[in-house]
């Protein structure tokens, strides 16, 4: 078990830019979720997976978000057009099925978007 | 929906005193309840969570957390705290048997 990992562990960028995020969940796990943490705050729900399906994304998840998760392996979350708002860490976790299952996070990416 | 509040933002304690942070959450129904922890520089990870059964849960390094569904709350306890206790803590509840709802959390320094 080496945990889960995302890369990288901080993105600066300029407004405007698209970015990729990348998350390797602990191997045997079927679900992968994306959470986003800004200063003062817990982590907030944006979307998980269930293998390779999308099965939910939060109203925070606008329409320059996307995730994927091919073959159920690891997941990469774009954003497109980055604003100012984006700035926050993007932490992923993956448990084995729901939420009765412990979560597991990754370290996060921090992205600061000037 | 379901909400986590934590009351307590900032906790400042000395090395040896007792701890007590709050969290209380919203949803009357069966529930599973979460404390994480985020060490300085660290990932999340998991204190300690309640499922059924004995509501009083033991966690790792000595924390313990009790359910009071009277209360709707799911405080976090230890009897003596560490300086390598100095850390964020959030409670959390699964929404919709998925993903998980986060209080805003409570920032613990301990000085030696």
């Amino acid at each position: 078990d080496t945990g889960v990992s995302q890369d990288p562990r901080h993105k600066i960028t300029k407004r405007g830019q698209n970015v990729t995020f990348r998350c390797d969940p602990i191997s045997e796990h079927n679900r992968l979720y994306w959470y986003r943490q800004t200063l003062g705050q817990g982590p907030e729900f944006l979307t998980y997976f269930q293998n390779e399906a999308q099965l939910e994304k939060s109203r925070l998840l606008s329409d320059r978000f996307s995730a994927e998760r091919p073959k159920g392996s690891f997941s990469t979350l774009e954003i497109q057009r980055t604003e100012q708002g984006d700035s926050a860490m993007y932490l992923c976790a993956s448990s084995a099925s729901g939420a009765t299952d412990t979560q597991y996070f990754g370290p996060g990416t921090r992205l600061t978007v000037l | 929906a379901q909400s986590v509040s934590q009351h307590n933002h900032h906790v400042i304690l000395s090395e040896a005193a007792s701890l007590e942070l709050g969290c209380n959450y919203s949803y009357g129904g069966t529930v599973n309840l979460f404390w994480y922890v985020q060490y300085p520089g660290q990932h999340l990870q998991l204190l300690l969570k309640y499922f059924s059964g004995d509501p009083l849960v033991k966690g790792i390094k000595g924390f313990e957390a009790e359910f009071i569904k009277s209360k709707f709350s799911f405080n976090l306890r230890k009897p003596s705290v560490q300086w390598s206790d100095t850390a964020e803590y959030f409670c959390a509840v699964p929404y919709n048997t998925d993903k998980l709802i986060f209080g805003t959390g409570t920032r613990l320094q301990v000085f030696p």
